[in-house]
């Protein structure tokens, strides 16, 4: 089974400045999909950025960029530019690769609860 | 892209009661997951559905929880003699299964079960 830690349970970062939200796996997978999904207070959950382990490149989504560390199952977060509206709590989840019956099925963090100062 | 919409956004109940939620899909998404999210915590997979099919279900979901997807369109859970253990936020997410990829999971806002 897989499973997905986030170590971070709050963070905390100035308007403007650059965060980074932490994330380590644990799977036997060589391929699988890596997501962060970001849920608003009160709000519904949304996909962030997502990331195939089979793609070396890291992916990027305007402010938002990944560090994905294969051989060390790491997978952090890094918001650039920090607005008032990246208040939130931000969930880490990995998804089993194409093919078996279990696609499609997200397991995920603890969460990291961001706040965003003025 | 209307979204997913799940009915009610929230429900008190007593223990004891039986209650019923609905989750409407985008559309075009072939695939149904139902998650259950207790505060601070992560959501935990519960069910999924493929069209009308039940494909998987997680020890989670005790004799007490039913899901149905009869025509491959809405859902709904059903918790039979709730406990207060199942007070939780019940997420409903769809997605599309294509030949090749699988568009991502799309979340509604969630119905909050609290359990008196």
């Amino acid at each position: 089974a897989q499973t997905v830690t986030q170590s971070q349970p709050e963070m905390s970062v100035q308007e403007a400045e650059t965060v980074t939200l932490s994330c380590t796996y644990d799977t036997s997978e060589n391929n699988y999909y890596l997501f962060w999904y970001k849920q608003p207070p009160s709000r519904q959950m949304i996909l962030v950025i997502r990331q195939e382990a089979y793609k070396q490149q890291n992916a990027t989504e305007n402010r938002f960029s990944v560090n994905f560390q294969k051989a060390a199952k790491s997978f952090s977060l890094k918001i650039s530019d920090s607005q008032l509206g990246d208040t939130a709590m931000y969930f880490c989840a990995f998804m089993k690769p194409l093919g078996g019956t279990s696609y499609g099925k997200l397991t995920f963090g603890q969460g990291t609860i961001l706040t965003v100062h003025p | 892209d209307t979204g997913v919409s799940q009915d009610p956004r929230h429900k008190i109940t007593k223990r004891g009661q039986n209650v019923t939620f609905r989750c409407d899909p985008i559309s075009e998404h072939n695939r149904l997951y139902w998650y259950r999210q207790t505060l601070g915590q992560g959501p935990e997979f519960l069910t999924y559905f493929q069209n009308e099919a039940q494909l998987e279900k997680s020890r989670l979901l005790s004799d007490r929880f039913s899901a149905e997807r009869p025509k491959g369109s809405f859902s709904t859970l059903e918790i039979q003699r709730t406990e207060q253990g199942d007070s939780a936020m019940y997420l409903c997410a769809s997605s599309l299964k294509g030949a090749t990829d699988n568009s991502p999971l799309h979340f509604g806002n969630g119905t909050r079960l609290t359990v008196t």
